[in-house]
């Protein structure tokens, strides 16, 4: 079956670095997307791989492994405003996406 | 705006019930999408539609149909309402090249009683 593996919650201090990591197991890859969701909010797209190596924008980076079937999202410079989930989602085969179930983030002053 | 606009906002729908959400794009994308979100879970996609005129099945499409008479509109149908049909309900759309991500609304709240 297909899978998206990642960690239920994560804490971090405001103005600190954080990685949230996503590994994946798929049928087929043909893409791997980061999304932001604010609560009682809509996902909003943050960060696209498909080749391996890192992607920065900003104070966003998205890093994908195919090999190891592994990505990591990380947030420099932590805000208040970046209490959210974080989705990572994989294009399959198919080109459907398939979603993990969010990395809870919860930023402490 | 631009963007993906859904209707109603939120719903309380009796059991047996058929209710129809709507969807409407107003980007010409040509893909559109549905997926319900549930706690401690995805996103599982229920139906989807590659084209106007063209519609597919996702992960969990039973009691579910979908309809794409147009570029703009992707209502998703309840026939008869059951309480593991409530979530919340997010319809979503892209240009349907690989590279581009989806957009989507702001959701519908379903509580099914």
């Amino acid at each position: 079956g297909q899978n998206i593996d990642q960690p239920t919650e994560m804490t971090a201090t405001e103005g600190a670095i954080v990685q949230i990591n996503c590994t994946y197991q798929t049928s087929g890859f043909n893409g791997l997307f980061w999304y932001q969701q604010h609560a009682g909010e809509a996902p909003t797209f943050l960060s696209y791989n498909v080749l391996d190596g890192l992607e920065e924008k900003g104070r966003f980076s998205s890093f994908l492994s195919r090999s190891k079937g592994y990505s990591y999202l990380l947030l420099k410079e932590l805000q208040m405003k970046d209490s959210a989930s974080y989705l990572c989602a994989v294009r399959d085969s198919n080109y459907q996406l398939i979603w993990g179930a969010g990395t809870k983030l919860i930023i402490k002053p | 705006i631009a963007g993906i606009t859904q209707a109603p906002t939120s719903q309380i729908l009796a059991a047996g019930r058929r209710m129809t959400l709507r969807c409407t794009q107003d980007m010409r994308h040509n893909a559109m999408y549905w997926y319900r979100q549930d706690l401690g879970l995805g996103l599982r996609l229920i139906h989807y539609s590659n084209t106007a005129g063209t519609t597919g099945k996702g992960e969990v499409p039973d009691g579910y149909s979908v309809s794409r008479a147009n570029t703009d509109d992707f209502p998703l149908t309840l026939a008869s309402a059951v309480p593991s049909q409530t979530s919340v309900y997010f319809c979503a759309s892209s240009d349907g090249h690989s590279n581009q991500p989806q957009h989507f609304g702001d959701g519908t709240r379903l509580s099914i009683l």
